[in-house]
């Protein structure tokens, strides 16, 4: 019954590989996120969709690419990884875009590039 | 541009009270804070609206001073399970951007 679920949980991979970590959330919500949190813990927005809508693009490498096929899933591709991809990528969800709303979070991907 | 939380880093024995500092140099019209464990994901505690709106967990309580562009968040009769990082977050251009967090630790 988790409401928020990501794979992989953990990522080891070597500097140049291309890897994806997929995120669904069951709770019919509307808006979803996907947060680098780096070894400072500092949580930073990467991306937001809106019913499969890009609607947040952060200064992100366009190594990143996000994608979402319907409004409960959202998956993030990364080409060519390096070493300063090392992270814990969490994925996000909220009823939808307004300020009012909570966000929840899913479990996190601890990514290791080496 | 990214809120300012203080202290950094508080230790407390159970059953002290604590208090978060939040503060940005831009007009605030909303705070979250959430709570993260070591190795966990962030959990929502609270949000706070401009014209005093508030929705949250019960236990928890919060300030927001609009003119200061300040938010507060207040521990009390702390429990080990208190214990984790706090991180403030300002709305802006309808992300959120979150303070570098204040690590919390409650000893018996």
């Amino acid at each position: 019954d988790t409401a928020v679920s990501q794979t992989p949980k953990y990522l080891v991979t070597q500097m140049g590989n291309d890897k994806s970590i997929k995120c669904e959330q069951n709770l019919g919500h509307d808006t979803m996120y996907w947060y680098k949190q780096d070894s400072k813990k500092f949580l930073k927005i990467m991306f937001s969709y809106n019913n499969k809508e890009l609607i947040i693009n952060e200064t992100v490498p366009n190594r990143f690419s996000p994608k979402s096929p319907d409004k409960a899933h959202l998956n993030l591709h990364i080409n060519s990884l390096e070493l300063g991809d090392s992270a814990v990528y969490f994925c996000a969800s909220s009823p939808d875009r307004g300020t009012y709303n909570e966000q929840f979070f899913g479990p996190g991907t601890r990514l290791t590039v080496l | 541009q990214q809120p300012v939380q203080s202290p950094q880093a508080v230790i407390l024995r159970e059953g002290e009270d604590a208090v978060i500092n939040c503060s940005s140099s831009k007009a605030l019209y909303s705070v979250h804070w959430y709570r993260q464990k070591h190795g966990e994901a962030p959990v929502f505690l609270m949000i706070l609206l401009k014209g005093g709106e508030q929705k949250g967990h019960e236990k928890i309580s919060a300030s927001f001073n609009e003119k200061k562009q300040q938010s507060s968040l207040y521990l009390t009769a702390s429990q080990l399970s208190y214990s984790g990082t706090y991180f403030c977050g300002t709305r802006t251009t309808g992300k959120l951007i979150f303070g570098q967090g204040t690590t919390l630790q409650v000893k018996p």
